[in-house]
Formats: structure tokens, sequence, C-alpha cells
């Protein structure tokens, strides 16, 4: 069964730390792997991954996969109070049906001022 | 605005009610998805819609029923639901292909209590 774990579940942390994020995963047919912010709302799109070794970067967040050892970390530098928000892993699955995501259950993270 | 629009955003219903809620993508994508969101649970992906054909149904018991359409509208469809059925229902679109980026926009769900 296809399987995607996050950890930690919930961090708490203060202005300015700087915060890693991990997703592991174990499916058939990988395609791509996915980073979404969900503050209380729609989640929104982050990262799109599909190489091992590159890192995606936005601002204070990046992201790589390692698609040997089979993960990705999401970090975020000098964290501010709005990035507290859940974030979402997900792993896309291409089969004979089309494409599907598979979700993490999600960190929340807290960042205190 | 991510570009998909869901109806209600709020809805309490009775178990003995029929009701649905609607979900619009204005994108141009092909496929259209529903998931339900718990707390403290994965979002479970319910149905799958690529070209208003159903290619996936993950189980969902049969009083969540479905309807596409056409590529820009999807429906979910509710009767005799449970209290357990609450939870926060979304729907995403993408432009699902080999080929192209499949990342999926979300639209700001529907927040579903079953009394």
């Amino acid at each position: 069964e296809d399987k995607v774990v996050q950890s930690p579940l919930s961090l708490v942390v203060h202005e300015g730390d700087t915060v890693t994020l991990n997703c592991s995963y174990e499916v058939t047919n990988f395609r791509s792997l996915l980073w979404y912010k969900q503050e209380k709302k729609a989640p929104t799109f982050l990262f799109m991954l599909t190489s091992s070794g590159i890192e995606k970067k936005s601002g204070r967040l990046s992201s790589i996969l390692d698609k040997k050892e089979l993960f990705s970390i999401l970090n975020i530098t000098a964290t501010q109070t709005g990035d507290s928000a859940v974030y979402l892993c997900a792993v896309e699955v291409w089969g004979n049906q089309g494409g599907k995501l598979i979700f993490g259950q999600g960190t929340e993270l807290s960042v205190k001022p | 605005e991510t570009g998909v629009t869901q109806t209600p955003r709020h809805l309490v219903m009775g178990m003995t009610n029929k009701k649905s809620l609607k979900c619009e993508q204005h994108l141009g994508h092909n496929a259209m998805y529903w998931y339900k969101q718990s707390a403290k649970k994965p979002l479970e992906l319910m149905f799958v819609y690529n070209f208003k054909e159903q290619t996936e149904n993950n189980s969902v018991p049969s009083r969540f029923s479905p309807e596409c359409p056409n590529s820009s509208h999807l429906f979910l469809h509710l009767h005799t639901l449970q209290p357990e059925d609450s939870a926060l229902y979304l729907c995403a679109s993408s432009q699902a292909s080999r080929l192209a980026r499949n990342e999926q926009f979300f639209g700001p769900g529907t927040r579903l209590t079953v009394l």
C-alpha cells in the first residue's frame, strides 16, 4: 500500500529559528513529490520535485528530494509568525488511469513571536 | 484565489437530509478531485475524474455520489450521512498528463457538519 509519512507531526519554534520538516514515502510508480502549505483553508502549492539532489528554493523556503533513500525535506530559515501553518507532503503516483496524490498527515508548525 | 471555487463554504445538515456540494475550476484543467480532510488525519482522496470520466473511487460509501457534467464542474451529492462524515471537503483540479506538471490546485473547501 502506498504510504507517505511526515515528521514531526507538530513543532513550536520562535521567530528567527530554522526548521526542517521531513517526509518519507513508500509508493509504486513514483512520479513527483509536492509540498503544500495550509493555513486553515485551501492548501497552496509550494514546490514540486522530480529529481534527486536538485534543491528548490523560494525565498526562505527550500526543499530537496532523495529518491534513493525515499525522502524529502523542507527547510524554512529565519521563520516568521506568518509561516505558522500545516505543511503537507504529497507524492504523485502514476498508473494506467492517470495520476493521483498520496498525502502525509502534515506537520503543524507554530512560530511564536 | 487559486482558480477553484467551492460552494457552499459551510453546511450543517441532519442525517436524513440531501444536499450537494459544488466545485468549479476556471483553469482549463482536465482532471478534478474530491478529498475529505478530518482532524489529525491525512487528506483522503475520494474520487478522481479525468475528462469527465471517473477513474478513481477510493472505497467511498454510496451515501456520497459524485457527478462531473463537464471538465469544469464537479458535484458531490450527499444523502443519509453519518456524524463521522463531518469534515472539510476539498475539491482540486490539475492538468493531468504524463508530460505536464501535475500540481493540484485546491478550492477553499466546504466545512460540513452532520448532526
